[in-house]
């Protein structure tokens, strides 16, 4: 049972463009919800996170817009750049200090 | 801040031998957390610990797989038989609580595990 899906698999964008990845989950217990980038090789970096309460974060290039009714959070990357290319993971967790579950990744290649 | 700290980073065993990965967290985290990345199934949860004790182990995916939390800097995650579906990127995290008063985990670089 996969409590947290994301799509979509894969997304290429020209550079300039601003990719959409979007996350669903199940558990309304969930209370943070971050985003992490990897790049290959690299262990998972966190990149932004909301709490329910709030509909949008930004910070840089990067906004987190959440839908608590729908159960629905998704990315956007304004201005996007080949150095964005990575694999973008979502992520919701339970109150407290406790693990992460995630989604299964979008690989995003930006393009020249 | 040296991050977390992981050894060794990639690790080449034959189906059967004890494999030991070690982990450093950050320095004034007091959670630890190990996870699994593979191709078919992600990232999961293998084990966390809260201040050196072990909080939830549901993740382990059978007795050949043991982890330990002695002090507060310093795991480890055992793998004893080793078998080739055991292939994968190992991480540690470990966890601060952050500006917005949530719990924001931080990733080491990860151990590759091969077993053949």
């Amino acid at each position: 049972q996969q409590q947290v899906k994301q799509s979509p698999q894969s997304l290429i964008v020209q550079k300039g463009g601003i990719p959409i990845i979007n996350c669903a989950y199940e558990n309304t217990a969930f209370d943070y919800f971050p985003w992490y980038q990897q790049f290959p090789g690299k262990g998972p970096a966190l990149l932004i996170a909301i709490r329910p309460d709030v509909s949008e974060k930004k910070e840089g290039r990067f906004t987190i817009s959440f839908n608590k009714s729908a159960k629905q959070f998704s990315l956007h990357i304004m201005d996007s750049q080949p150095g964005d290319s990575a694999t973008y993971f979502c992520a919701a967790s339970m109150p407290g200090n406790t693990p992460l579950v995630f989604g299964k990744g979008t690989r995003l290649s930006v393009i020249a | 801040d040296a991050g977390v700290i992981q050894s060794p980073r990639h690790e080449v065993t034959e189906m059967g031998q004890e494999v030991t990965l070690r982990c450093k967290p950050i320095s004034g985290h007091n959670s630890l957390f190990w996870y699994r990345q593979t191709m078919m199934r992600g990232l999961e949860l293998l084990i966390y610990f809260n201040n050196n004790v072990p909080i939830d182990d549901s993740g382990m995916p059978e007795d050949r797989f043991s982890a330990k939390m002695p002090n507060a800097s310093f795991s480890t995650l055992k793998i004893q038989p080793s078998e080739p579906r055991d292939s994968a990127v190992y991480f540690c995290a470990s966890s601060l609580k952050g500006a917005g008063n949530f719990y924001e985990q931080y990733f080491g670089p990860g151990t590759r595990l091969t077993v053949t």
